[in-house]
């Protein structure tokens, strides 16, 4: 079973800051998933990453995907309240891609 | 709109009473997916459909079964619920096998009492 970790799991920090959160493996992923889940909701993608080294961007968060393509990281810059929720990774598994594996998960609040 | 609905949103049972949870898509997706998730433990996939009548186990499906007769459906069934089933569910579907995310429904918490 290929598994992610996160970290950090969770992440307490006032508006304006930046910060990044980490998705981590020892196995090698197609692609890596990331998504936010905001409280009695379903995640929602965020975006997905394919080529390692690839570099993404959607307004203030950044994705990147590690060159080996076993870790990913989000980089959120000037953090704002809108931003409080838990954020997972997740990758398609080796061998059957329709086996979804999620991270552990990051918890993060921003309070003004 | 293009969404995944399950229902019901919250739903109490007792032991034993067979119940189904309902997943339907708009959006033509082939791939269907249901997860659960519990603290401390995340999101689980339990079973997952690649198109009609086509299903596999995830990595917990102990206790539940799964059915694909359409497109758009893929209702969870749990014959005999037990307490250590109490959860929250989620049904989510893709266009494409692996490379792109899935959409999620919005859940349906689950108690076994």
């Amino acid at each position: 079973t290929q598994l992610l970790e996160q970290s950090p799991q969770f992440l307490s920090i006032q508006e304006g800051e930046n910060l990044t959160v980490y998705c981590n493996s020892s196995s090698v992923f197609s692609s890596l998933q990331w998504y936010r889940q905001e409280p009695g909701e379903g995640p929602v993608l965020l975006v997905t990453v394919v080529t390692g080294g690839e570099v993404k961007k959607l307004k203030r968060l950044t994705f990147q995907f590690g060159d080996a393509r076993k870790d990913s990281s989000l980089h959120i810059t000037a953090a704002q309240p809108g931003d409080t929720g838990l954020y997972l990774c997740a990758g398609p598994n080796t061998g059957t891609a329709s086996k979804l594996t999620f991270g552990t998960g990051t918890r993060l609040q921003v309070t003004l | 709109e293009a969404q995944v609905t399950q229902n019901p949103r919250y739903l109490i049972t007792v032991t034993g009473k067979k119940l189904t949870v309902t997943c339907s898509q708009n959006m033509n997706h082939e791939y269907m997916s249901w997860y659960r998730q519990d603290p401390g433990l995340g999101l689980r996939q339990i079973y997952y459909s690649m198109n009609v009548e086509v299903t596999d186990k995830g990595d917990v499906p102990e206790g539940y079964k799964v059915s694909r007769k359409e497109k758009r459906n893929f209702p969870l069934i749990l014959e005999s619920p037990s307490p250590n089933q109490t959860s929250l569910y989620f049904c989510a579907s893709s266009l494409y096998q692996g490379t792109h995310g899935y959409t999620f429904g919005s859940g349906t918490r689950l108690t076994v009492v």
